[in-house]
């Protein structure tokens, strides 16, 4: 079957830094997406990564290794709006999208 | 860019009554559109897949004749709950997508869901 793994709830404290991790086993490959999502609200994109290697956007960096079926999500310095579920989600071999159950990350003062 | 609208964001209705959701992409062509619902602390539960001018793709145990989908255009589709009940009740999310394959192209943007009360 297909699968997604990402812890259930993390915690972290403003100011740091927390690495989201995701691992996955699919049928096929065609990408990995990082969603953000409020509690309350819509997923909103985050990022997307096809090829193996670090995409930096700002405070978010995501990293892909398809060889080992693995991501991680890089959020720095932490803002309290930093709050909320992660969603990993892959494009499998007929390009449909499964899901991750979500991270929820809790940020401390 | 990439800008998914929803409407309505609220709406309470009665038992036994239709609700029409839509779903807009307002600065792109959708080529496909997605329906999910989420219920509260629950994962995003896809309900349907649509593409433009062709009938939807329903998951397994998504009945069809109760959640019409109706993808009129390229950059306007549809959701009607009809004779919703109570556990209908629920958080009802539109995605949207302008291209196929691999790349950017395959990125879901969402719309900001419509939360539906079946009283």
């Amino acid at each position: 079957g297909q699968n997604i793994d990402q812890p259930t709830e993390m915690t972290a404290t403003e100011g740091a830094i927390v690495q989201i991790n995701c691992t996955y086993q699919t049928s096929g490959f065609n990408g990995l997406f990082w969603y953000q999502q409020h509690a309350g609200e819509a997923p909103t994109f985050l990022s997307y990564n096809v090829l193996d290697g670090l995409e930096e956007k700002g405070r978010f960096s995501s990293f892909l290794s398809r060889s080992k079926g693995y991501s991680y999500l890089l959020l720095k310095e932490l803002q309290m709006k930093d709050s909320a579920s992660y969603l990993c989600a892959v494009t499998d071999s007929n390009y449909q999208l499964i899901w991750g159950a979500g991270t929820k990350l809790i940020i401390k003062p | 860019g990439a800008v998914v609208s929803q409407h309505p964001s609220w709406v309470i209705c009665k038992s036994g009554t239709s609700v029409k959701i839509e779903c807009r992409s307002l600065d792109f062509q959708a080529t496909t559109m997605f329906w999910y619902r989420q219920f509260p602390k629950q994962s995003l539960m896809l309900m349907a897949t649509s593409n433009e001018g062709s009938k939807a793709t329903y998951e397994q145990g998504v009945e069809k004749d109760k959640f019409l989908i109706n993808h009129a255009s390229l950059t306007l589709s549809t959701l009607t709950v009809t004779s919703a009940h109570p556990e209908d009740s629920s958080f009802y999310i539109c995605s949207a997508r302008y291209g196929f394959g691999p790349g950017p192209q395959e990125t879901q943007y969402f719309g900001p869901g419509t939360r539906l009360l079946v009283l």
